[in-house]
């Protein structure tokens, strides 16, 4: 079965720190990569989509960046934090074999930056 | 991607269906509508995805009339912990991947 992970699970940051948040998934491979955030009482945003090593796709322009160094790993990076940054990160992934909308969501992070 | 527009918040009583409807007036030829389930602190979990009619799996049933421009998702006899929001989405399929956007959802409360 197919798993993901997602860590820290909580974090909590100055204004101008950099960032890393880590998603990995097990069980499959070649997956579809996502990072979403979700405001406090708010619907998710999508930032980032990958459909394979090295290829990113930019939905919202920000201070934020991703990356995926390999095929089941997807980074979310900021060099600098913005008090706007705050929030609650998802990374999802799905297949690639068939055009769906089923995505599968990590227990994600929840960023406080102070 | 067809906008969509679901209710803020509805409550309900354990035991009880609950229908939530979506309106998607302009929805496209190819799109297909989903639905998703989130508890607080977590990430949404798919519910249910369908294109017309009713489809139905082992959580829940999806209601699309023939102009597809609204849809149902009902849940029968509900529990507490069906307290969550859900999400409806509207959108083509294509390519392999997709990407979902998120409204604010109605937010469901299921009291005792």
């Amino acid at each position: 079965s197919q798993t993901i992970h997602q860590w820290p699970a909580t974090l909590v940051q100055p204004v101008g720190s950099p960032l890393s948040l880590e998603c990995t998934v097990e069980g499959t491979s070649n997956p579809n990569l996502y990072w979403y955030r979700q405001a406090a009482g708010r619907g998710l945003q999508l930032l980032f989509y990958s459909v394979g090593i090295g290829q990113i796709s930019s939905e919202v322009p920000q201070n934020l960046s991703a990356s995926r160094p390999q095929d089941r790993q997807f980074i979310l990076s900021s060099k600098k934090l913005l008090l706007s940054d705050s929030g609650f990160y998802l990374c999802a992934w799905s297949r690639t074999s068939r055009a769906t909308y089923e995505q599968y969501f990590g227990p994600g992070t929840r960023l406080t930056v102070t | 991607l067809a906008k969509t527009t679901q209710p803020i918040s509805m409550d309900s009583y354990e035991g009880q269906e609950v229908n939530i409807t979506c309106s998607h007036n302009n929805i496209a030829t190819n799109d297909y509508i989903t639905w998703y389930q989130q508890f607080p602190s977590q990430g949404p979990r798919f519910i249910i995805q369908g294109y017309k009619t009713k489809v139905t799996n082992e959580v829940a049933s999806l209601f699309i009339p023939a102009d597809r421009k609204s849809s149902t998702l009902s849940l029968p006899r509900v529990s507490l912990s069906d307290t969550a929001v859900y999400y409806c989405l509207v959108g083509p399929l294509s390519g392999g991947y997709n990407k979902l956007i998120f409204g604010a959802g109605t937010r469901l409360a299921v009291h005792p």
